[in-house]
């Protein structure tokens, strides 16, 4: 069955550090997200992709980065962590269709930064 | 400024009433709207969409009412289970046909379904 994974499921680092998040999809979709989910904020967009080679900055991109080399996978670098960028990281998919716009979410990353 | 509102941050239900989720938006181009449900330690899974053209759509016990000229939709769940118990997130998408593919989230509602 097709699925979207994230790798690792939790995460601890120190400030400063550079932290990078996996995440996988076997749906072959072209249209790739990175939210993060912070209480009272719901799920904010940090970046997309909408295909090989196409990258975009979303709501909240500040101190991250993505790189999308082929289709199945798009990992979220933070560059040098910092505390504020505690929280639970989910990555989606989706493939435009012409009535929905359902996007697949991965089970999250739970990261922490001391 | 959050185009996607979900006011109430909680809601409780005694099981087999009807539990009502309500979300407002303010961005007028959204013209597609979608309800998400997580459990704890798990991604979002989608639960019911509805297209600006309809003002109702049903699927089972969950059906979905959007009024356009309110910019207010809301998810009925009838008859509420404990296993509905979970965060419930409204999303809107729409505009332009790179933001069609983006879904702004509002911030959730915790339901708890009492038995």
């Amino acid at each position: 069955d097709a699925e979207i994974t994230q790798s690792p499921r939790h995460k601890i680092t120190e400030t400063g550090r550079q932290v990078t998040l996996a995440c996988h999809q076997t749906w072959n979709h072209n249209n790739m997200f990175w939210y993060r989910q912070d209480l009272g904020h719901g799920l904010r967009l940090i970046h997309y992709s909408y295909g090989v080679q196409d990258t975009n900055k979303g709501e909240v991109s500040d101190g991250y980065s993505v790189s999308r080399s082929n289709t199945e996978d798009l990992p979220l670098t933070l560059e040098s962590a910092a505390s504020s960028q505690t929280s639970v990281y989910f990555c989606a998919s989706s493939e435009l269709q012409a009535s929905y716009n359902e996007q697949f979410f991965g089970p999250g990353t739970r990261l922490t930064v001391l | 400024d959050q185009q996607v509102k979900q006011n109430s941050p909680s809601l409780s239900v005694q099981e087999g009433r009807i539990s009502i989720l309500n979300c407002d938006y303010t961005n007028s181009m959204f013209d597609y709207f979608l309800w998400y449900k997580k459990y704890p330690a798990e991604g979002p899974t989608f639960l019911i969409s509805i297209s600006s053209i309809k003002d109702k759509n049903e699927d089972g016990r969950f059906t979905v009412f959007l009024n356009k000229s309110a910019k207010h939709l809301s998810l009925h769940i009838v008859p509420s289970q404990p296993g509905d118990s979970a965060v419930y997130f409204c999303a809107a998408s729409g505009g332009s046909s790179g933001s069609a593919r983006q879904l702004t989230f509002g911030s959730g509602t915790q339901l708890t379904v009492l038995p």
